[in-house]
């Protein structure tokens, strides 16, 4: 099974940061990567796919890069609605989610 | 516009059964892999069954395995989540979520609002 870790669990900060969260998975995944948003009392709701294309309607302050085993999703500037949690999710064999990493208010 | 309404979830003592539907709309059913997510109270989350889009092929979590069976009605439009020998670590908010391919390496681009499933005596 290949396990996907996010990094870190939770991170503070503030409207206007630059935020980077990072996946690693347990063995070669190629591209075959996802990453969502999730608000409270939501459903996820998908943002970038493939590890860096970005969905049709989300702001292109979000973006995602990486290859292999080590991914990064990246929000440049920080908006009051990002704040989240955020999960990772392999689909190369099977699906697996990261833990999420949650977003909060510094 | 794309949907997905899930239903069946509620209250069931440890061992027991239910069964979980999810009704879509607004796209070709038959075209497209689906899977069963869930989400533990307070927890991350968890893919647990997916099938493809003729639904020659379903794929199980090692943790439900033997225990849930996934199917489709295109008929419908319909996705099934069939849940037996249920134990309290069941308990979850089951979210049905439509791959954006017709097999396999897909992600999940919609997903219904979810639909609470307890486990307890």
């Amino acid at each position: 099974d290949i396990q996907m870790t996010q990094s870190p669990s939770t991170l503070s900060a503030s409207v206007g940061d630059r935020v980077t969260i990072t996946c690693r998975a347990s063995q070669s995944i190629s591209s075959w990567l996802a990453w969502y948003q999730q608000r409270p009392g939501k459903a996820p709701k998908l943002l970038i796919d493939k590890a860096s294309s970005l969905e049709s309607g989300v702001p292109s302050r979000f973006s995602g890069s990486g290859s292999g085993t080590e991914f990064t999703l990246t929000i440049s500037s920080l908006q009051p609605d990002d704040f989240a949690t955020y999960y990772c999710q392999q689909y190369n064999s099977y699906w697996t989610f990261g833990q999420g990493t949650k977003v909060e208010i510094k | 516009e794309v949907q997905l309404v899930e239903s069946g979830g509620g209250l069931v003592k440890p061992g027991g059964s239910l069964r979980l539907s999810c009704a879509a709309s607004g796209f070709t059913f038959s075209t497209y892999a689906m899977s069963w997510v869930r989400q533990a109270p307070g927890e991350g989350l968890e893919w647990v069954s997916g099938i493809t889009n003729s639904g020659g092929y379903r794929y199980y979590a090692d943790s439900v395995k033997g225990r849930f069976t996934i199917s489709t009605d295109n008929s419908k439009s319909t996705l099934y989540l069939q849940m037996n020998s249920l134990r309290a670590e069941d308990t979850a908010i089951y979210y049905c979520a439509k791959g954006n391919g017709d097999f396999g390496a897909t992600a999940f681009d919609y997903w219904g609002q979810g639909t609470l499933v307890t486990v307890s005596s």
